[in-house]
């Protein structure tokens, strides 16, 4: 039981640039989150997945866009990367009854 | 105002002492509370919830509630070096679905 899994794990980009961050989550959960965090601001939601097939925007998501692939993957993609980008960004997963969120490992994106 | 605020700290206490970390947060309607442990490069990881008011206790870490006063406190009892790490404090506000909205988090370090 992997849990929350996230490619890559570090990347850099230069300005314009595109990528997809990838998550996966092996515990049936239902809803799925993209997070960013960066230093002194917490945790801020992109966007998230109530379940398979919707997509709704959280607090930050300019510039991002998601793809709920099945129940099991939920995509970031960045379009055209921008050094206000730079962050690390976070996959979380939570199902059943409770709302616990279990996090992925995390992405470290810088934008040069 | 933020919905979710935490004192970003950082906040000393020595080893063997009582860590104090307090949350407050806007939303009247808000239902359930988690704290997260975050250590420096690591996703966070949940370490409490607690959905009622009062005092909800687990091993060293005592969770308390108080719903008039909108605030959610973390004691953490004989600190170990150990428990340095970044505490966030997450509450699901009224009507968010699965949403939990973050505060940015208090730096905690248990000196030897």
């Amino acid at each position: 039981n992997a849990g929350v899994t996230q490619t890559p794990k570090f990347q850099v980009l230069k300005t314009g640039q595109s990528m997809t961050l990838q998550c996966a989550q092996d515990m049936n959960h239902n809803s799925m989150y993209w997070y960013r965090q960066d230093p002194g601001m917490g945790l801020r939601l992109i966007y998230y997945s109530a379940s398979e097939g919707t997509t709704d925007k959280g607090e930050v998501p300019n510039g991002y866009n998601v793809s709920r692939l099945n129940k099991r993957e939920f995509s970031l993609r960045l379009e055209s990367a921008a050094p206000s980008q730079t962050s690390v960004y976070f996959c979380a997963s939570v199902g059943g009854g409770l709302y616990e969120q279990f996090f992925g490992p995390g992405t470290r994106l810088t934008v040069l | 105002q933020k919905e979710v605020e935490q004192n970003s700290g950082p906040l000393s206490v020595p080893e063997g002492a009582i860590a104090s970390l307090n949350c407050t947060y806007s939303d009247r309607g808000s239902q359930s509370f988690f704290w997260y442990r975050q250590y420096s490069g690591k996703s966070p990881e949940l370490i409490m919830f607690i959905y009622s008011n009062g005092d909800k206790e687990d091993g060293r870490f005592t969770a308390q509630l108080n719903k008039a006063s909108q605030y959610v406190s973390l004691l953490i009892r004989d600190s170990q070096p150990s428990d340095s790490a970044t505490y966030l404090c997450a509450v699901k506000t009224a009507g968010s679905a699965r949403q939990l909205t973050f505060g940015s988090g208090t730096q905690l370090t248990v000196l030897p």
